[in-house]
């Protein structure tokens, strides 16, 4: 039963490039989160999103930040025109479409360095 | 207001050892979940152990428990026995359903060091 698969897991970009960074939930969920994590800090919520619509994206950047999750195929963060302020950890994460009770599963992240 | 507070930036232990990392919350949702994830330096999000706001008994799962004292808004998480694997960083998070869903606030964390 494969988990939450996420990436690549290693990504460099130059400054003013595209980052793509890809997430396959687990077989069954139907709902993905995408978390940031800066170098020793925790985790700060960035999108919310089922299929095909974005639920809560109010931990997204305004500019240059977006997500989707396509009706077939992985979610997809999209990061345009990277700054080094953008170098951190991104964490994709699912669920079953259920309330509080259920942990969310991690993949194991997507590490961005903008050189 | 933080939603989540470990006050414990660093905490050391001997192996064998028990240890308890300290959590407390804020919320006004009767209803909400508390979860615990342990993050090696390898990086990944492990999850340990979840609580109920209206479970009775503490939960427990193996050598890990959580100490949930309601009225105070605490859900310490106990490590019995420790093991130099244990050393990581440790992350309380809570889930709650205000809005009609819910995501996963983190608290900064606790870096847990076990040594022999």
């Amino acid at each position: 039963n494969a988990g939450v698969m996420q990436n690549p897991r290693h990504l460099v970009r130059r400054r003013g490039q595209e980052a793509r960074l890809r997430c396959s939930p687990m077989k069954g969920h139907s709902h993905v989160y995408w978390y940031r994590q800066l170098p020793e800090e925790g985790l700060k919520f960035m999108v919310y999103l089922q299929k095909e619509n974005i639920i809560d994206e109010s931990g997204m950047p305004k500019e240059r930040f977006s997500a989707e999750f396509p009706k077939e195929g992985p979610s997809i963060l999209r990061i345009q025109q990277v700054v080094r302020g953008d170098s951190a950890a991104y964490f994709c994460a699912s669920s079953p479409p259920t309330g509080t009770h259920s942990p969310l599963h991690f993949g194991n992240g997507t590490r961005l360095t903008v050189t | 207001a933080q939603k989540i507070t470990q006050t414990q930036p660093g905490m050391f232990v001997q192996e064998k050892e028990a240890v308890t990392l300290d959590c407390t919350y804020d919320t006004s949702d009767p209803s909400y979940g508390l979860f615990w994830y342990k993050q090696p330096s390898s990086g990944e999000m492990i999850f340990l152990i979840y609580q109920g706001s209206y479970d009775q008994q503490n939960a427990t799962e193996g050598r890990y428990s959580l100490n949930f004292q309601k009225a105070r808004k605490s859900a310490n998480l106990v490590i019995s026995a420790s093991q130099l694997g244990d050393s990581a960083m440790y992350f309380c998070a809570m889930r709650e359903s205000l809005s009609g869903y819910s995501t996963l606030t983190f608290g900064k964390g606790t870096m847990l060091l076990v040594s022999p």
